[in-house]
């Protein structure tokens, strides 16, 4: 069945550092990765996509790889922020019914 | 932009009552609405994706009498959860997608249902 596994552990860094959060998949073939942001009690905020074709993406201090031969996705914060502290999800999708298969999320704290 | 609503943002009801919650896509036409439960520190669950004006697809093992999707037009969709158990205590959160070249689903604050 399709499997996304995202770093389980909560990842604690500190203020400035570069935060690195892992996606990877299996039995599944995306069209496209999308990384959203969640906070405690509330909806996910969309964040970045990145499509099959696509190698890199950057949205100011974020940046995403998606490498489909080891079927990964990495999702990058630079210079991390406390107020980036969240929980962050991985979603996959592939037909145009844009329906998406979610991780279950990775908690980042950044420690000012 | 690309702003979604949700409500009521919290609700308790009794068993055997039923609760309708109410998703609004505030500044763009949502072609596409979905509709998710999330329990605690769980990942998301899709439970149906509606188009406006044609009937919702339901995931499957989610009872479509119990959960009832309208979606009534391009900025509107509702969900009534009909004779709500305790088990259906959980949080909702919509979904919109804008327009039909759009695939990134833009979320409502989530509604936190408790069934007493």
């Amino acid at each position: 069945s399709q499997k996304i596994e995202q770093n389980s552990e909560a990842l604690n860094i500190q203020e400035g550092k570069t935060a690195t959060l892992t996606c990877n998949y299996t039995n599944y073939s995306p069209a496209y990765l999308q990384w959203y942001r969640q906070d405690p009690g509330r909806g996910p905020v969309f964040l970045l996509l990145i499509r099959e074709n696509e190698k890199e993406k950057r949205k100011e201090r974020l940046k995403v790889t998606f490498d489909t031969t080891l079927k990964q996705s990495l999702f990058h914060i630079t210079a991390s922020q406390p107020a980036d502290s969240a929980t962050y999800l991985c979603a996959l999708g592939a037909g145009n019914n844009r329906k998406l298969i979610w991780g279950l999320g990775t908690s980042l704290a950044v420690n000012p | 932009g690309a702003v979604v609503s949700q409500h009521p943002s919290w609700v308790i009801c009794k068993s055997g009552t039923s609760v309708k919650i109410e998703c609004r896509s505030l500044d763009f036409q949502a072609t596409t609405m979905f509709w998710y439960r999330q329990f605690p520190k769980q990942s998301l669950m899709l439970m149906a994706t509606s188009n406006e004006g044609s009937k919702a697809t339901y995931e499957q093992g989610v009872e479509k009498d119990k959960f009832l999707i309208n979606h009534a037009s391009l900025t509107l969709s509702t969900l009534t959860v009909t004779s709500a158990h305790p088990e259906d205590s959980s949080f909702y959160i919509c979904s919109a997608t804008p327009g039909r070249l759009a695939y990134e689903q833009y979320f409502g604050p989530g509604t936190r249902l408790t069934v007493t």
